[in-house]
């Protein structure tokens, strides 16, 4: 069973256009995030949410917006999709945030390649 | 400001050799330091996650360090495979949030 999973694996859109990715976790975690790889394959984190709630919001524009129903999904939505959107989106969870040890480990899914044109 | 550096970016060895991946970073506040695996077109795979109370940690061939006080980290891995390509990434843990900070990765690759 997959632990964190994605959809699309592949999404290729028109500059202008809205667009959601899915995450969901089955591993019974409370923490979740999204991390954006860009072209130089650099991986920086966008947003946390624990139990639902929002931890961590570093400086993504706002026509991101994460939306959590459940603590197992999280998922992201982005509006008015620009050229320098594209890159490839990576959803993670962990167990707990913050409070040292193994609880803390963040497990990736396979991520979402954006392509906007 | 906080910054993590991998050293090399790019690394080539035979079968069979040992190596070491090195990772800096520059925030002394580190709380944890994670190593990750990423395949081609694949997500990332969790190997080590070392606390900042903690000097060390091992899995298999795979050995982790940490020295807080010189910034450092480093991956040892023994006795490579061709199995072992792929790229390392080490992240800086941030207490709040659990927030990682990555290193721009090592591309190894082992020839067999």
């Amino acid at each position: 069973d997959t632990a964190v999973s994605q959809t699309p694996k592949y999404l290729v859109t028109q500059m202008g256009n809205d667009k959601s990715i899915k995450c969901e976790q089955n591993l019974g975690h409370d923490t979740m995030y999204w991390y954006k790889q860009d072209s130089k394959k650099f991986l920086k984190i966008m947003f946390s949410y624990n139990n639902k709630e929002l931890i961590i919001n570093e400086t993504v524009p706002n026509r991101f917006s994460p939306k959590s129903p459940d603590k197992a999904h999280l998922n992201l939505h982005i509006n008015s999709l620009e050229l320098g959107d594209s890159a490839v989106y990576f959803c993670a969870s962990s167990q707990l945030y913050s409070l040292g040890g193994s609880m803390d480990t963040q497990y990736f899914g396979p991520g979402t390649r954006l392509t906007v044109l | 400001k906080q910054e993590v550096t991998q050293i090399p970016a790019a690394l080539s060895v035979p079968e069979g050799e040992n190596l070491v991946l090195n990772c800096s970073f520059t925030d002394s506040a580190i709380y944890n330091l994670q190593w990750f695996r990423q395949d081609p077109g694949k997500g990332l795979t969790s190997l080590l996650l070392i606390q900042s109370s903690q000097r060390e940690q091992t899995s298999g061939r795979l050995n982790a360090s940490l020295d807080k006080s010189s910034g450092r980290s480093t991956l040892y891995i023994a006795a490579s495979q061709p199995g072992d390509s792929a790229t390392y990434l080490c992240a800086q843990v941030m207490e709040y949030g659990n927030k990682l900070v990555f290193g721009a990765g090592t591309i190894l690759r082992v020839k067999s």
